[in-house]
């Protein structure tokens, strides 16, 4: 199984930079991913780890480290519209499957104020 | 371009009451198909897991219940519906075949048993 823990809540000034962490335990690692969910509204999907290191897009960067059970989510010059839920999710690797299930983590909830 | 479809968007149904919810996708063949649950301000719950026709994996014991009778047909139903069972339900896909094989859920349905 997998434990996906992250802070519940975070609070931010807009133009800031906020950082998100997320530690996890799991038996058979294939993936960390980071999803946004605005309130009302389904996951859509933001970025992707598999290796140790930084991946950047635009002002989202994530960086993983495995051997810690550890990634973040940068948001850099942030904006009214980041305000919503940012969750971790991990896909493990499984014999039976083919690729992997993916857990979800409680997300965190960014608030970004004027 | 791949698409995935999800219906009702809400529901309110009475405890003790049948459930069907379904979920299909366009555009891909041979998806990974998820049911997830997600309460009021919580993560997302994984319920079933199908990686083909006829194979589900059900992750948490309840009395809900998953079929694939196609490939690309998601279907997750319920003989009796509990209060418990209120939440909003998203399906998912992924490609298990591509480099990244991200998550792409539907727009959800926000179930209230009442």
């Amino acid at each position: 199984g997998q434990n996906i823990d992250q802070p519940t809540e975070m609070t931010a000034t807009e133009g800031a930079i906020v950082q998100i962490n997320c530690t996890y335990q799991t038996s058979g690692f294939n993936g960390l991913f980071w999803y946004q969910q605005h309130a009302g509204e389904a996951p859509t999907f933001l970025s992707y780890n598999v290796l140790d290191g930084l991946e950047e897009k635009g002002r989202f960067s994530s960086f993983l480290s495995r051997s810690k059970g550890y990634s973040y989510l940068l948001l850099k010059e942030l904006q009214m519209k980041d305000s919503a839920s940012y969750l971790c999710a991990v896909r493990d690797r499984r014999k039976a499957d083919s690729w992997g299930k993916l857990q979800f983590g409680a997300g965190t909830q960014v608030v970004v104020t004027p | 371009s791949q698409t995935i479809h999800q219906w009702p968007a809400t529901l309110v149904q009475p405890v003790g009451s049948p459930l069907s919810l379904e979920c299909t996708v366009e555009g891909t063949s041979n998806p990974n198909l998820y049911w997830y649950r997600q309460a009021a301000g919580r993560g997302l719950q994984l319920l079933f897991y199908s990686v083909g026709i006829g194979q589900i994996s059900s992750e948490v014991p309840q009395n809900l219940s998953a079929s694939r009778p196609q490939d690309r047909q998601f279907i997750l139903s319920s003989k009796k519906l509990l209060l418990s069972d209120s939440g909003f339900y998203l399906c998912a896909w992924s490609d298990p075949g591509a480099r990244v094989s991200e998550a792409f859920f539907g727009q959800g349905t926000r179930l209230t048993v009442v």
